[in-house]
C-alpha cells in the first residue's frame, strides 16, 4: 500500500513565523503535490513537483514555497505565516503526473 | 476553467440503504475519472477509479458508474453503514493536465 505521511497532524503558529510543513511517501512516486482544503472551496493546488528539485505553481502559490531536495520528501514552506493561511494542508503523491493520486493524512494548521 | 461539480452537497440516508452520490463533469475529453472518501479529520482515501472506455466498474460494495453521452459519473454503495458516513468527491483526468477535484458531497447515514 502506499503510505504519504505528513509531519504534523495539527500545528499552531503566530502570525509572522516561517512554518514548515513536511510530507514524505515511500512509494518511489515521481510526483508529489501541496493542496490546501477550505470549507465551501473544495482542494486547491498550491504547488507540485514531478521531479526531484523541480517545481511547478499551482492555482494558489502566493505566499508559499516548496522544496524537494529528496525524491521521498516534498515540503511546503510558509514563509510569513499569516491568518488566511488557517486550513487544512494535504500532500499527495502520484506514480505519473496523471495518475491516481494518494493523500496523507493532512495538517490543520491554525495562524493565530 | 472548467471543473468538476457535484449535483447535491448533503444527502442522507438510512443503514442498509443503497446510496448514489453523482458528480457531473464539463470537459468531454477527459478520460479517467476516480472517486475519494474522506472522513472528518482525515486525508482522502482512494475508493475506486474508472477509465473512459468503460462505463461500469464494481468494487466491494461500490459501483462506479460513467455517463460519457451526458458527462455524469456516480458512486453507489450498496448497504450503505454508518461507517460510510464522509464527504465523497470525484475527480477527472483531463489529458495532458493534473486531476481536477470536486468540491464533495456529505454523506450521512443513520442508524
Amino acid at each position: 500500500d502506499v503510505k504519504v505521511t505528513q509531519s504534523s497532524r495539527y500545528l499552531v503558529k503566530r502570525t509572522g513565523e516561517k512554518v514548515f510543513l513536511e510530507c514524505v511517501q515511500d512509494m518511489d512516486h515521481e510526483n508529489m503535490f501541496w493542496y490546501r482544503q477550505d470549507p465551501g472551496l473544495g482542494l486547491r493546488l498550491i504547488y507540485f513537483s514531478y521531479d526531484v528539485k523541480m517545481k511547478e505553481k499551482g492555482d494558489i502559490p502566493e505566499g508559499y514555497s516548496v522544496s524537494r531536495e529528496k525524491k521521498e520528501r516534498f515540503s511546503l514552506i510558509l514563509e510569513s505565516a499569516s491568518t488566511n493561511q488557517t486550513s487544512m494542508y494535504l500532500c499527495a503523491s502520484s506514480l505519473g503526473g496523471e495518475d491516481t493520486q494518494y493523500f496523507g493524512p493532512g495538517t490543520r494548521l491554525t495562524v493565530l | 476553467g472548467e471543473s468538476v461539480g457535484l449535483h447535491l452537497p448533503t444527502l442522507s440516508v438510512q443503514e442498509g440503504d443503497n446510496s448514489i452520490i453523482n458528480c457531473a463533469y464539463s470537459n468531454s475529453a477527459s478520460d479517467y475519472f476516480i472517486w475519494y472518501k474522506q472522513e472528518s479529520g482525515k486525508g482522502p482515501q482512494f475508493i475506486i477509479d474508472i477509465r473512459s472506455n468503460m462505463d461500469k466498474r464494481q468494487g466491494q460494495r461500490v459501483t462506479v458508474l460513467l455517463n460519457k453521452t451526458v458527462k455524469h459519473l456516480s458512486l453507489q454503495i450498496a448497504a450503505t453503514q454508518p461507517g460510510d458516513s464522509a464527504v465523497y468527491f470525484c475527480a477527472e483526468r483531463q489529458a495532458g493536465t493534473a486531476l481536477i477535484f470536486g468540491k464533495g458531497t456529505t454523506l450521512s447515514v443513520s442508524s
